[in-house]
């Protein structure tokens, strides 16, 4: 079952700008993963933020995490054409598997 | 450092015939195994799952099977193939233990039935 839910579905802008993504999801999780899909190759993971943390950063990317909203945000600073991909958040449930949204499709325009 | 290796990239194969698509993972011992379908623009849907040789779990009832013969080798087949069976197929390994692990991906076998 889908259990995370990407919003907006795609997202267009230009370089330089910053891109947020939101993930909604509908139960408990262990932890919430947000990864990145360049055009037809495999997943790259980028952050994990577990069920006790509300915000994690790793260069360029902040995730926050709000459990009370069942909802995480990935925001991209200062966007670049090489970030242009699909991206995907991921929970994990009770069960330790991981739950996959639909993603958000980021196009860079230089 | 860890890699995985999932091959063949593309493979165009008549309804009905066999399937034997293979991942390995290298630099890493008793990883947990996971084969996954991507539809065209949506998200991944688990299949197989395996902690360890000769453990499957599946998923969602279907016409594909996983075996894991090694440690680290994980393979997809099918007796017949049809033609919902076409999509990308991904293979992953994340650490044995541990709850708050990412997985990390093969390139995928996009897999076309005609």
């Amino acid at each position: 079952s889908q259990q995370g839910e990407e919003d907006p579905q795609a997202l267009s802008i230009q370089e330089g700008e910053n891109a947020t993504m939101n993930c909604s999801y509908k139960t408990s999780i262990n932890n919430l993963q947000w990864y990145r899909q360049n055009s037809g190759r495999g997943l790259v993971h980028l952050i994990l933020i577990r069920s006790n943390e509300r915000e994690k950063h790793s260069g360029r990317l902040r995730v926050t995490l709000d459990t009370s909203k069942k909802s995480s945000s990935l925001l991209i600073t200062a966007s670049r054409a090489a970030d242009t991909a699909s991206y995907f958040c991921a929970t994990m449930d009770s069960n330790y598997q991981l739950i996959w949204g639909a993603g958000t499709k980021l196009i860079i325009k230089p | 450092s860890q890699t995985i290796h999932q091959w063949p990239a593309t493979l165009v194969q008549p309804v009905g015939s066999p399937l034997s698509l293979e991942c390995t993972v290298e630099g890493t011992s008793n990883p947990n195994l996971y084969w996954y379908r991507q539809a065209a623009g949506r998200g991944l849907q688990l299949l197989f799952y395996s902690v360890g040789i000769g453990q499957i779990s599946s998923e969602v009832p279907q016409n594909l099977s996983a075996s894991r013969p090694q440690d680290r080798q994980f393979i997809l087949s099918s007796k017949k193939l049809l033609l919902s069976d076409s999509g990308f197929y991904l293979c992953a390994w994340s650490v044995g233990a541990g709850r708050n692990q990412p997985q990390h991906f093969g390139d995928g076998t996009r897999l076309s039935i005609l």
